[in-house]
């Protein structure tokens, strides 16, 4: 089953705007990081959170991490056209491998 | 820094002949890759981690000799489609990271498959 898990699946915003997607996952992390990828390209890093932290910023980024709920968002301030693109969360355990959620679809209207 | 590249970035080819993907890290020396397959709108299913030099491991239900993996060194890793089908046809992405167990993986630009 899939450990990380998105919602909302797709979100779709007015350049300016705030945006919200969540993470669920299922077992213990050791870090939970979030990625982006623009349509048939790679993906781009963009926040790693470990375990022990609750919130972490990076420019109009804020990912959050509630290990009690197993659950972490990653909102996108003042959003713009360009960050139109699929976000994905990914989960860390301790040198296993990575577990992609099924990510959310961002759609930003100019 | 951690440039990870793979070539070709797309390829289409007739069912039945084998299409090998290389991926490459182009500014460290990557212990560790892995290969991902995505379909469309999707989320990347981890196929197979290859460590330099050993036998790749392959995830639950990805068949090892249809997807030839081979990690002959720390910047090089191939990822062979044998015999591909229409149903083979995906994104494949591949990833490094500089040592086993790392928290960080570097993603290639990935390469999209259409087999006809």
């Amino acid at each position: 089953s899939q450990q990380g898990e998105e919602d909302p699946q797709a979100l779709s915003i007015q350049e300016g705007e705030n945006a919200t997607m969540n993470c669920s996952y299922k077992t213990s992390i050791n870090n939970l990081q979030w990625y982006r990828q623009n349509s048939g390209r790679g993906l781009v890093h963009l926040i790693l959170i470990r375990s022990n932290e609750r919130e972490k910023h990076s420019g109009r980024l804020r990912v959050t991490l509630d290990t009690s709920k197993k659950s972490s968002s990653l909102l996108i301030t003042a959003s713009r056209a360009a960050d139109t693109a699929s976000y994905f969360c990914a989960t860390n355990n301790y040198g296993q491998n990575f577990v992609f959620g099924p990510g959310t679809r961002l759609s930003v209207l100019p | 820094g951690a440039v990870v590249s793979q070539h070709p970035s797309w390829v289409i080819c007739k069912s039945g002949t084998s299409v090998k993907i290389e991926c490459r890290s182009l500014d460290f020396q990557a212990t560790t890759m892995f290969w991902y397959r995505q379909f469309p709108k999707q989320s990347l299913m981890l196929m197979a981690t290859s460590n330099e030099g050993s036998k790749a491991t392959y995830e639950q239900g990805v068949e090892k000799d249809k997807f030839l993996i081979n990690h002959a060194s720390l910047t090089l890793s191939t990822l062979t489609v044998t015999s591909a089908h229409p149903e083979d046809s995906s994104f494949y992405i591949c990833s490094a990271s500089r040592a086993s167990g790392q928290e960080t993986q570097y993603f290639g630009p990935g390469t999209r498959l259409l087999v006809l």
